[in-house]
């Protein structure tokens, strides 16, 4: 168990770029999580996968932003024309879906500041 | 809807003294309950989780958290804080363990030498 590993750790970009985040999630957990967290306040989230189907999106999640599980692995979140209200910390999180299932577990985030 | 609210944002206490976090739920159905800390610039870690059974819970590091259902209260408890206590701490609501999660606000703890 490597836990949960996000690339990369830090981005700057300048406002209306394109950015995109990568997550490698524990490799027998079949569903991937994607929140967003600015200063001071929890987690919010965005949009979950089981396997490569996206099963929920947040009302946060506006059209310039786009998630993918291809594989049902490894997952890449985009944001198109970043605004600076993007600025905040990606949370990836994986977990294993079953009866009980197994609590989230979360990488250390991308930290994305748009200037 | 389900919401999670922690009424305290900070809270400073001694090292050695005693902690309670509040944090309060609103679910229709029987919560999955969960406290996780967050290290400055890290991610988060699990410390304790409720699903169901005994309403005391133990997790790591020494914390444990108490489920009331009349209250819709999962407090988070340890007898002697140390210093490296001091971090953000979540308390979060699902509808099962691996499902999607709703957090509160967080607490911000800091620990006075």
């Amino acid at each position: 168990d490597t836990g949960v590993s996000q690339d990369p750790r830090h981005k700057i970009t300048k406002r209306g770029q394109n950015v995109t985040f990568r997550c490698d999630p524990i490799s027998e957990h079949n569903r991937l999580y994607w929140y967003r967290q600015t200063l001071g306040q929890g987690p919010e989230f965005l949009t979950y996968f089981q396997n490569e189907a996206q099963l929920e999106k947040s009302r946060l999640l506006s059209d310039r932003f786009s998630a993918e599980r291809p594989k049902g692995s490894f997952s890449t979140l985009e944001i198109q024309r970043t605004e600076q209200g993007d600025s905040a910390m990606y949370l990836c999180a994986s977990s294993l879906e079953s009866i009980r299932g197994s609590p989230l577990h979360f990488g250390n985030g991308t930290r994305l500041t748009v200037t | 809807a389900q919401s999670v609210t922690q009424p305290d944002i900070h809270i400073t206490v001694s090292e050695g003294a005693s902690l309670e976090l509040r944090c309060n739920y609103s679910y229709g159905a029987t919560p999955y309950l969960f406290w996780y800390v967050q290290s400055p610039g890290q991610g988060l870690q699990l410390l304790l989780k409720y699903f169901s059974g005994d309403t005391l819970v133990q997790g790591i590091k020494g914390f444990e958290a108490e489920f009331k259902r009349s209250q819709s209260s999962f407090n988070l408890r340890k007898p002697s804080v140390h210093w490296s206590d001091a971090a953000e701490y979540f308390c979060a609501v699902g509808a099962n363990a691996g499902n999607m999660l709703t957090f509160g606000g967080g607490t911000r703890l800091m620990v006075k030498p």
